[in-house]
């Protein structure tokens, strides 16, 4: 079966680091890019960046620039999202999510079950 | 870079009812525009690539259209799982932006 599985749900204080995880199964990981999203609480959906496994090409939204790193280890076909100072705006869900084809320009057709993040003193 | 506006931001309407709701481009993003349905508590799902062509296993009562910085999802036939909040997407190049999302509710 095609999926990607993320890491559990993560409660943490401020100024700690996190690093969530996106396993991909059941296709060739290092052909497909993975995006990563946030959404806030009751908000919408934002794009945060996305990375070729194969290469570890990566790309960020000026949003999210120097916030977060996005990694890939394809030895365990796991993508990453890491923060080193996490913040209370950082609470939200996210989610990871492969492109339907082999290429930068496609959109996402299969998505990870969503990792929470809650970040409070 | 790139912004995404989606109107109107929630809409109410009678099943059985045909519904569009629009996603505007402040340049042109060709047919790079995909159309997601998210339903309360659940992850978002693929409903239309490339602007117009749906995604597998998608009713054929949603559809899409438009090209550049135009584009429109139409429900054909509104039914009560249909209640979601649906977004665009362009995707030909970074930043991957979302629109603001359309919430629609029945009447």
């Amino acid at each position: 079966e095609v999926q990607l599985v993320q890491s559990g749900a993560e409660v943490k204080q401020p100024g700690e680091s996190l690093k969530i995880s996106c396993e991909g199964s059941g296709y060739t990981f290092t052909n497909y890019w993975i995006d990563w999203v946030r959404q806030m609480p009751g908000k919408g959906l934002e794009w945060m960046g996305t990375i070729f496994p194969g290469d570890s090409d990566t790309k960020y939204s000026p949003s999210f620039q120097g916030q977060v790193s996005i990694s890939a280890d394809t030895s365990i076909t796991t993508a990453y999202l890491q923060w080193s100072s996490l913040k209370a705006s950082d609470t939200a869900m996210y989610y990871c999510a492969r492109h339907a084809e082999s290429g930068y320009n496609y959109a996402p057709d299969l998505w990870g079950q969503g990792t929470l993040v809650t970040v409070s003193s | 870079d790139i912004q995404m506006t989606q109107s109107p931001s929630s809409l109410s309407a009678s099943v059985g009812d045909r519904v569009t709701m629009t996603c505007r481009a402040s340049q042109g993003i060709s047919s790079y525009l995909a159309w997601y349905q998210q339903k309360p508590g659940k992850v978002p799902e693929l409903l239309i690539y490339a602007a117009s062509t749906l995604q597998s296993g998608v009713p054929s009562r949603f559809s899409g259209s438009g090209s550049g910085t135009d584009f429109t999802l139409t429900i054909s036939s509104l039914q009560p799982e249909d209640v979601a909040i649906y977004y665009c997407q362009k995707y030909n190049s970074a930043p991957r932006t979302f629109g603001q999302g359309t919430k629609v509710e029945i009447k």
